[in-house]
């Protein structure tokens, strides 16, 4: 079984301040780690995904995340806030032993919002 | 990219009838098709995973009776409410994968707002 934990519901910052999203898993076999964004009444758009390899990824926007095993987790941060930026967050975790029916197991989302 | 169309986008019904969901895949072949299902300010509920050809497979608590998955094609999965009542209204999202393996990427479709009055 796998989880995903995102703390809070809701987080503030100013145009042009840092973004911290905090993402905590729990999986019992390596982990795939994704964060996707969701703008209102849309689908999810990925952002970026950790597979194997490198553990800082970048995505798009100029967001990037950092898998760290030892704390079991995947922060998603952006240097700098746009407006645009503004938006509801997923972190999610596949279990990836179910070949094509993989499933993602999303955490519960934070919501963005961007001060001007 | 690869882009999933989700029909109709908005659809208001009334209590005790039923109304269908479409989800196409527009530029691929989805092995793969995905229902999620959406309460506001919250996470995503996996209703079902569908797969070309054959029935699909309903997470634990989820009704099969009530939500009907038809996987026809490799580009088209539908979802259908039967016998809506106010509590089925909610975002459903359905998402594809193109390939069969874990590690080929979900396309999302841009959901579709179910309203039972």
């Amino acid at each position: 079984a796998q989880s995903v934990t995102q703390l809070g519901s809701h987080v503030s910052v100013s145009e042009g301040a840092l973004v911290l999203l905090r993402c905590n898993y729990s999986s019992s076999v390596p982990p795939y780690l994704f964060w996707y964004v969701q703008y209102p009444n849309q689908g999810l758009q990925l952002l970026l995904k950790y597979t194997t390899g490198a553990t800082l990824v970048k995505g798009i926007n100029g967001f990037e995340a950092e898998f760290k095993k030892s704390e079991t987790s995947f922060h998603l941060t952006k240097p700098s806030a746009h407006m645009s930026d503004a938006a509801e967050y997923f972190c999610a975790v596949s279990d990836r032993g179910a070949g094509a029916n993989s499933k993602l197991t999303f955490g519960k989302g934070i919501t963005l919002s961007v001060r001007p | 990219g690869a882009v999933v169309s989700q029909h109709p986008s908005r659809v208001i019904c009334k209590s005790g009838t039923s109304v269908k969901i479409e989800c196409r895949s527009l530029d691929f072949q989805a092995t793969t098709m995905f229902w999620y299902r959406q309460f506001p300010k919250q996470s995503l509920m996996l209703m079902a995973t569908s797969n070309e050809g054959s029935k699909a497979t309903y997470e634990q608590g989820v009704e099969k009776d009530k939500f009907l998955i038809n996987h026809a094609s490799l580009t088209l999965s539908t979802l259908t409410v039967t016998s809506a009542h106010p509590e089925d209204s909610s975002f459903y999202i359905c998402s594809a994968r193109s390939q069969g393996n874990y590690n080929s990427p979900l396309h999302f479709g841009n959901g579709t707002r179910l309203t039972v009055t």
